[in-house]
């Protein structure tokens, strides 16, 4: 079946430091990729998607590469801010355009 | 571009008793989901709609909630009769050619 698996947090890091979430995935087919970003009191955001293989979705400084042959789709930042904070949601879209999420890793970002 | 409404935002009810929540899609967007966020959990799929027509109901309890979309435009949820465990978020989305938007949500407490 499909299914979408995220490293658990939280993941606390420093303002300035690298950022990386872990995703991995198991799908049927070819699926889309996305993150999803939660702020606290906010609804699901979109912030970025690959849709086929070796694609980078980029948005807002976070990048994250379809990786077919490792199944993953980790999530990265250069240098993180106070304002990243939040829970971020990995999903894969199947072929029946429905999503399906990850458990979410909350990111918490000390200045 | 007005996004996905839904009403009301909060909700406290007793176990036993029943809710219903309103979803209004970006217009134009065919398909529509209903997904439940547990605290510290991912968005989980109760039932997708391809305009009026269910696509998947497959993880909706049916002995207890229930869903339409008259019209294919809007779209309710009822829980009937509820229970501690159904406390969430009920979250809607809708899409269109794999871009997905998500409302804010209504919060469910039962207590």
């Amino acid at each position: 079946g499909n299914s979408v698996t995220q490293m658990e947090g939280p993941v606390t890091l420093s303002e300035e430091a690298f950022l990386t979430i872990n995703c991995t995935y198991t799908a049927t087919g070819y699926p889309s990729l996305f993150w999803y970003v939660q702020y606290p009191g906010e609804g699901l955001q979109l912030l970025l998607k690959a849709t086929k293989a070796d694609d980078k979705g980029s948005n807002k400084g976070f990048e994250a590469t379809y990786r077919k042959e490792t199944t993953s789709f980790h999530l990265e930042k250069g240098s993180v801010q106070v304002s990243d904070s939040a829970v971020y949601f990995c999903a894969l879209g199947t072929y029946t355009d429905k999503l399906i999420f990850g458990t979410g890793t909350r990111l918490q970002v000390f200045p | 571009e007005a996004g996905v409404a839904q009403s009301p935002r909060y909700k406290i009810i007793e176990k036993r008793q029943s809710v219903a929540f309103w979803c209004n899609p970006i217009s134009g967007h065919a398909t529509l989901y209903w997904y439940q966020q547990i605290l510290g959990q991912g968005p989980k799929l109760l039932i997708q709609f391809q305009n009026n027509g269910v696509v998947d109901d497959s993880q909706l309890p049916k002995d207890r909630f229930s869903a339409e979309r008259l019209k294919g435009v809007d779209s309710t949820l009822k829980i009937q009769p509820a229970k501690l465990e159904d406390s969430a978020v009920y979250l809607c989305a809708s899409s269109f050619n794999y871009g997905y938007t998500f409302g804010s949500g209504t919060r469910l407490t039962v207590v």
